[in-house]
């Protein structure tokens, strides 16, 4: 039931430490970014979102970082536990005429150990 | 709410077969996606409609693959006839129609050609 596999980049993390997953985007009118987690077997799941007038924006043990300029964007993760071993898209969010869909990056895998 | 419900979880066909996949979405969600996942291509949008209308299906990788909407509650993704390369892990996703607002994807239907 893996999601994706061989290609993926992959960031090792102790458990405890901090996380940072980085995401280049690609479309200067995306106005919503999007930070999704998939777990084996499962379908991807929102973590947290940011408006492109954002710099910052925290959730419970997450921060989302975006930086127009360089068109970056970086999901950090603070105490990474072993629950948060994942694979990890950011997806970026044209919006005109009402109409919306999400465009997903390449995916980061995310792997704690203890 | 029962989430985004795809069916089936897991298909084995035969190539040259037709092949459907179906989705029913979350009860008053406008928007569907369908994304397709491979381990080469990671998640692709291939078509979405609001309010049961195609969008998009710039995505549809060619007319073997046709999708239909016939109303808010269910929608259908058809390959006809199926080849091996459309393996891959197919998701669907719906969104309420406001602005930011996150997609909710279902478990996926595996499918594998042979």
């Amino acid at each position: 039931g893996e999601s994706v596999g061989l290609h993926l980049p992959t960031l090792s993390v102790q458990e405890g430490d901090n996380s940072i997953i980085n995401c280049a985007y690609s479309n200067s009118a995306s106005d919503y970014f999007i930070w999704y987690k998939q777990e084996s077997g499962k379908g991807p799941q929102f973590i947290i979102d940011i408006r492109s007038n954002m710099d910052k924006r925290q959730g419970q043990r997450v921060t989302v970082l975006l930086n127009k300029t360089v068109k970056h964007l970086s999901l950090q993760i603070a105490a990474t536990q072993p629950g948060d071993s994942a694979v990890y898209f950011c997806a970026e969010k044209e919006a005109g005429g009402g109409y919306n869909k999400l465009i997903f990056g390449a995916g980061t895998r995310l792997a704690v150990h203890p | 709410d029962a989430g985004v419900i795809q069916s089936p979880r897991h298909e084995v066909t035969e190539m040259g077969q037709e092949v459907t996949l179906r989705c029913k979405p979350i009860s008053g969600h406008n928007s569907l996606f369908w994304y397709r996942q491979t381990m080469m291509r990671g998640l692709e949008l291939l078509i979405y409609f609001n309010n049961n209308v195609p969008i998009d299906d710039s995505g549809m990788p060619e007319d073997r693959f046709s999708a239909k909407m016939p109303n808010a509650s269910f929608s259908t993704l058809k390959i006809q006839p199926s080849e091996p390369r459309d393996s891959a892990v197919y998701f669907c996703a719906s969104a309420p129609e406001a602005a930011g607002a996150e997609a909710f994807f279902g478990q996926g239907t595996r499918l594998t050609v042979v």
